[in-house]
């Protein structure tokens, strides 16, 4: 069965310093990985996804992520962050070799950028 | 705005009531999904359709739910008999794969959700 794994509740990082939010996945076959983000009291919004190719990948707002296929982690990345980047961030994973299997969502990790 | 609407935003009910959400998906997207999501927790996936077609339906979490896209645009999802273990957010999002080969490399678009409280 496939998981995702985002090993911290919690990221605080100062506005203009870089941040990472990890993730980690298990599947059976290959994966395709997605981050969102969550706003209070708003839906998830895409973020970046990773199919195949270039394992960095860049998506919104100035996030990019890498695929790790040795270690099985999709990490989100910025290099500078910004107060209004504090959110919920959600990775999730598809198992590629599964069929049509759901997206698992990992627990989240709630960032905070402090000014 | 042509994004995924849910409806209502908000809903509070009584135990043992019976309550029904709305989503109205992102026009000409064929996939319609649901999810639950409660405090802490990432969404945890429920069923979803292509066009009027249900899919996959054996992860509702009990005969208390049911969903329906009878025309193939918007959807509903009904909570029987509500539980206070029902309280959730429930989230809707919708996609338009881009070939059959490829289906799980779409992206969803999600919905505001609609917060539910069992009292």
């Amino acid at each position: 069965a496939q998981s995702v794994a985002q090993p911290e509740d919690q990221v605080n990082v100062a506005e203009g310093n870089p941040l990472t939010v990890k993730c980690t996945y298990s599947v059976s076959g290959n994966p395709y990985l997605f981050w969102y983000v969550q706003y209070p009291n708003r839906g998830l919004q895409f973020l970046l996804k990773y199919i195949t190719g270039d394992n960095l990948v860049k998506g919104s707002y100035g996030f990019e992520a890498e695929f790790n296929k040795s270690q099985t982690s999709f990490h989100l990345k910025k290099p500078s962050a910004l107060v209004s980047d504090s959110a919920l961030y959600f990775c999730a994973v598809r198992d590629v070799e599964s069929g049509n299997t759901p997206l698992v969502f990992g627990k989240g990790t709630r960032l905070s950028v402090i000014a | 705005d042509t994004g995924v609407s849910q409806d209502p935003r908000h809903k509070i009910t009584k135990r043992g009531q019976n309550v029904t959400f709305r989503c109205d998906p992102i026009s000409e997207h064929n996939r319609l999904y649901w999810y639950r999501q409660t405090l802490g927790q990432g969404p945890e996936f429920l069923t979803y359709f292509q066009n009027e077609a249900q899919l996959e339906k054996s992860r509702l979490l009990s005969d208390r739910f049911s969903a329906e896209r009878p025309k193939g645009s918007f959807s509903t999802l009904e909570i029987q008999r509500t539980e206070q273990g029902d309280s959730a957010m429930y989230l809707c999002a919708s996609s338009f794969p881009p070939t059959s080969v490829f289906v799980i490399a779409e992206t969803q678009y999600f919905g505001p959700g609609t917060r539910l409280l069992v009292l």
